[in-house]
């Protein structure tokens, strides 16, 4: 199946510094979805994006919706520890059709924040 | 509260076994998804019911199976035919297509290992 590519595969950076994270694909999603997953555990939705060239905050983060519909990213302002995880983008289907809700994953981010 | 619960929390497979997996939600969700996590890799669609006593294939439902005879339930069986089933098993669920786009939801997952 496909899959996004997500990039960087990793990041090591200090507390305090940005972080920008994205993912590209070769199809068109309705929805772009961005996931925190912290070891042993299920993703937790971060931000959900619904329309092309929508710009979404939620406290540090800000995600963008690409323009084309094929791509997204995702900031993360003065980092802290308690950002260590890895962060995954996904493409959503839209309603109607036997795809809907169908997500594509890309590989993840996985954040390392240095006190 | 309302969520998805999956369990076990870990289970241990022998040779030639077929386990059970567990998920519920008490969120009204229509559709429900099963995902497969393996080191370093995102997520893998395994099978997904949009409705009660429907479901299809995802990217790797082969050695899986699962049944939804119930809203809130959508078990995932690893039957023997699947050859390297250690993984992180993820549940998913959303509302449906009639709700407009939405996001997935997920569960805090089932870790599989052979014995």
């Amino acid at each position: 199946g496909q899959q996004l590519n997500q990039s960087p595969q990793s990041m090591f950076i200090q507390e305090g510094e940005d972080v920008s994270m994205n993912c590209t694909s070769s199809s068109i999603f309705n929805t772009w979805l961005w996931y925190k997953q912290d070891p042993g555990e299920g993703p937790v939705l971060l931000i959900a994006l619904y329309k092309a060239g929508e710009l979404t905050s939620n406290g540090r983060l800000t995600a963008q919706f690409g323009i084309t519909r094929k791509d997204s990213f995702l900031n993360i302002s003065a980092s802290i520890p308690s950002d260590v995880g890895i962060y995954f983008c996904a493409g959503q289907r839209g309603a109607g059709g036997t795809s809907y809700g169908k997500l594509t994953f890309g590989q993840g981010t996985i954040l390392t924040v240095h006190p | 509260d309302g969520g998805i619960t999956q369990s076990p929390k870990y289970l241990f497979r022998k040779e030639g076994q077929n386990v059970t997996l567990s998920c519920e939600q008490n969120l009204n969700h229509d559709a429900m998804y099963w995902y497969r996590q393996d080191p370093g890799q995102g997520l893998r669609l395994i099978y997904y019911s949009q409705i009660v006593n429907d479901f299809q294939k995802g990217d790797i439902a082969e050695g899986y199976s699962v049944s939804r005879e119930k809203k809130e339930s959508f078990p995932l069986t690893v039957t023997s035919a699947q050859k390297n089933p250690t993984a992180f098993y993820l549940c998913a669920s959303m509302f449906g297509a009639d709700r407009g786009d939405q996001p997935q939801h997920f569960g805090d997952g089932t870790r599989l290992s052979i014995l």
